[in-house]
């Protein structure tokens, strides 16, 4: 029982680049979300899931993409990076809001 | 102002200190409160959550909540080195939004 898993867990971007990061969950979860984390600001949620097919904006969703791929999957896409989104990026997933379950991360820098 | 405030410290403490952890909140709708540690360069974990007011305990931790102060707590009793890590407060009001609103962390060191 593996959790939350998440690749990579370190990426280097040039300005303008795309990628998507992965996430996927084995834990039979319907909710699934992506967060930044910067330092002072805490953990802002960037779009959720509340269940396959279905996605939501969160705080900071501007330059951001996702995909409920499956009831495992959640991915998040960067189109055009930006120096403004080096981060550290999350992905959790719950039963509820409430008791979410987080991955390792991914330590993103945009050059 | 934050919807959600907390000192970011650090909080220094020797081991088999009590640690008092708080955050206070402007937004009287949040029903949900959440105490995650998160351990250097890993992902935060829920250590416990409380629904309205009232106290929770959980082993040498124990979460109280006033909503009447807009004020939450997590105690740790018996401080140990392995308890040093980040502290986050979350909230969450009762609508089925997925929307976790957090803290920005307490960093807490035990000393041996």
């Amino acid at each position: 029982n593996a959790g939350v898993t998440q690749t990579p867990k370190f990426q280097v971007l040039k300005t303008g680049q795309s990628m998507t990061l992965q996430c996927a969950q084995d834990m039979n979860h319907n909710s699934m979300y992506w967060y930044r984390q910067d330092p002072g600001m805490g953990l802002r949620l960037i779009y959720y899931s509340a269940s396959e097919g279905t996605t939501d904006k969160g705080e900071v969703p501007n330059g951001y993409n996702v995909s409920r791929l499956n009831k495992r999957e959640f991915s998040l896409r960067l189109e055009s990076a930006a120096p403004s989104q080096t981060s550290v990026y999350f992905c959790a997933s719950a039963w509820n809001d409430y008791e979410q379950y987080f991955g390792p991360g991914t330590r993103l820098t945009v050059t | 102002q934050k919807e959600v405030e907390q000192d970011p410290g650090p909080l220094s403490v020797p081991e088999g200190a009590i640690v008092s952890l708080n955050c206070t909140y402007s937004n009287s709708a949040f029903q949900y409160f959440m105490w995650y540690r998160q351990y250097s360069r890993k992902g935060p974990e829920l250590l416990m959550y409380t629904y309205s007011s009232g106290n929770k305990e959980d082993g040498r931790f124990t979460a109280q909540v006033d909503k009447s102060s807009k004020y939450i707590s997590l105690f740790i009793r018996d401080s140990q080195p392995s308890d040093s890590a980040t502290y986050l407060c979350a909230m969450k009001g009762s609508s089925n939004t997925g929307k976790l609103i957090f803290g920005q962390g307490t960093t807490l060191q035990v000393k041996p």
